[in-house]
């Protein structure tokens, strides 16, 4: 598709387990940013990557968190040893502009459960 | 630190309505700043953005937010709301420089009754 896109669209798992959550932004964006979505809390900048440059990870809330992007493209966010408070909506978005920021296209999420 | 402040948290208007949510951005410098909507079951989309130029920007379906650089505000209006309309609305603002990273605000979820 055109859009970015996100899977799995909804995981359920057990405290303690590892989850990943993958990502295809839209062909040729250089620039790719997750997000987690909580109720009430608006959207939590996780983690930024812009073309070959290192990553901008000031956003991830613990080192259980961990994010790669492989080939410039799809990208796999990993959280260890999940807990209940990871529950959220994971967004992906990606983005054209290099340098500053354009237009973000966003996917449509994976929400996250931690039983 | 950058930060985005979005003064209401819920927003119940009826149809026709005028319509102004309220965002104050915290950065001195240079600043890009977005309006983005999520419909119901629907992913983000973006309403608006400014860059620069003429302070006052239009967007989509009617939608249109004023830069008061001397307020740190981009506040979104519409003259006359829809039904159509229901949906949280996000402000959004960065550097405008190369860090790329966009900071969001905590969304105002607006209803509006037909």
């Amino acid at each position: 598709g055109a859009g970015v896109s996100q899977s799995p669209s909804n995981k359920v798992t057990e405290k303690g387990k590892d989850v990943e959550l993958r990502c295809d932004p839209i062909s040729g964006h250089t620039a790719l940013y997750w997000y987690r979505q909580s109720l009430g809390q608006g959207l939590e900048f996780l983690i930024y990557f812009q073309g070959n440059s290192a990553p901008d990870k000031s956003g991830l809330p613990s080192d259980r968190f961990s994010a790669e992007r492989t080939g410039g493209s799809v990208s796999t966010l990993t959280i260890q040893r999940t807990q209940q408070e990871d529950s959220a909506v994971y967004l992906c978005a990606s983005s054209l502009v290099q340098g500053g920021t354009g237009e973000l296209f966003f996917g449509e999420g994976s929400r996250l459960t931690v039983l | 630190a950058q930060s985005v402040s979005q003064h209401n948290h819920h927003v119940i208007l009826s149809e026709a309505a005028s319509l102004e949510l309220g965002c104050n951005y915290s950065y001195g410098g240079t600043v890009n700043l977005f309006w983005y909507v999520q419909y119901p079951g629907q992913h983000l989309q973006l309403l608006l953005k400014y860059f620069s130029g003429d302070p006052l920007v239009k967007g989509i379906k009617g939608f249109e937010a004023e830069f008061i650089k001397s307020k740190f505000s981009f506040n979104l209006r519409k003259p006359s709301v829809q039904w159509s309309d229901t949906a949280e609305y996000f402000c959004a603002a960065d550097r405008g420089s190369t860090l790329g990273r966009l900071y969001f605000g905590r969304g105002t979820q607006l209803t509006v009754w037909p």
